[in-house]
C-alpha cells in the first residue's frame, strides 16, 4: 500500500534562518507530489506540485522554493524564513482522482 | 474555488443530530468530487468521493449527494458523534485522474455533547 511520510512535525526556526522540509512516498511510482500550506483557521493554499523529476510548478509567488530530486522525494525550502511563512505544511500525492495527505508540519517562524 | 484566507465558518451541531454541509463548485468541467475530514494538527483524510454520473452515494454514516445543476455538493453525517468534529473540505477534480484537485473553504463541525 502506498505511504506518505513527512517530517519534522513540528519546527520552531528563527526569522531570516533556512527551511527544509522532506516529504517521501513509499508504494508508488511518478507520483503528481503537492506542497500545501494552511494558516491556523483557514483553508489549504496550494504552494507547488511536481509531475516527476526535476519538475517544479510554483502556484503563488512567495519566499519558498521545491525540489524532486528523486521520483518519490520532494523538499521544500527557503533561503531566509520571514515570520509570514508561518503555518501548517502539508505534502500529499495524487493517486487515481484524490490526494492523500501526510501529517503535516507545523513550522514557527519567531 | 479556494479562500484560503477567510476564516472557516463554523456548524455546531448536538450530537446524536445529523449534519449536513454544504459546498458550492465553480467549474462546469468537474466531474470528480471528493469530501476530506482534517482533524486539529493533522493532514485531511479521504471521506468518500462521487462521480458526476452520480447523485448520490453512501458510505458509513456519511453520504454525499451531488447537484450538477446548480454545482451544489453536500456532506451529510447521521448520528453526529463527538469525534466527527474536524474541519471538512470538498475537492474538485476534472477527469479524475492526475489532474490538480480544487479545494473548497472549508467548514468546520464542532459537536455539542
Amino acid at each position: 500500500s502506498q505511504t506518505i511520510h513527512q517530517w519534522p512535525a513540528t519546527l520552531v526556526q528563527p526569522v531570516g534562518s533556512p527551511l527544509s522540509l522532506e516529504c517521501t512516498v513509499e508504494g508508488t511510482s511518478n507520483p503528481n507530489l503537492y506542497w500545501y500550506r494552511q494558516a491556523a483557521g483557514r483553508g489549504l493554499q496550494l504552494l507547488f506540485y511536481s509531475v516527476g523529476i526535476g519538475q517544479i510548478s510554483s502556484e503563488v509567488p512567495q519566499n519558498l522554493s521545491a525540489s524532486r530530486p528523486q521520483d518519490r522525494q520532494f523538499i521544500l525550502s527557503s533561503k531566509k524564513l520571514l515570520l509570514s511563512d508561518s503555518g501548517f505544511y502539508l505534502c500529499a500525492w495524487q493517486g487515481n482522482g484524490g490526494y492523500t495527505f501526510g501529517s503535516g508540519t507545523r513550522l514557527t517562524v519567531v | 474555488g479556494e479562500s484560503v484566507g477567510l476564516h472557516l465558518p463554523t456548524l455546531s451541531v448536538q450530537e446524536g443530530d445529523n449534519s449536513i454541509i454544504n459546498c458550492a463548485y465553480s467549474n462546469s468541467a468537474s466531474d470528480y468530487f471528493i469530501w476530506y475530514k482534517q482533524e486539529s494538527g493533522k493532514g485531511p483524510q479521504f471521506i468518500i468521493d462521487i462521480r458526476s454520473n452520480m447523485d448520490k452515494r453512501q458510505g458509513q454514516r456519511v453520504t454525499v449527494l451531488l447537484n450538477k445543476t446548480v454545482k451544489h455538493l453536500s456532506l451529510q453525517i447521521a448520528a453526529t458523534q463527538p469525534g466527527d468534529s474536524a474541519v471538512y473540505f470538498c475537492a474538485e477534480n476534472i477527469g479524475g485522474g492526475y489532474q490538480k484537485v480544487t479545494f473548497g473553504t472549508g467548514t468546520k463541525l464542532q459537536v455539542i455533547p
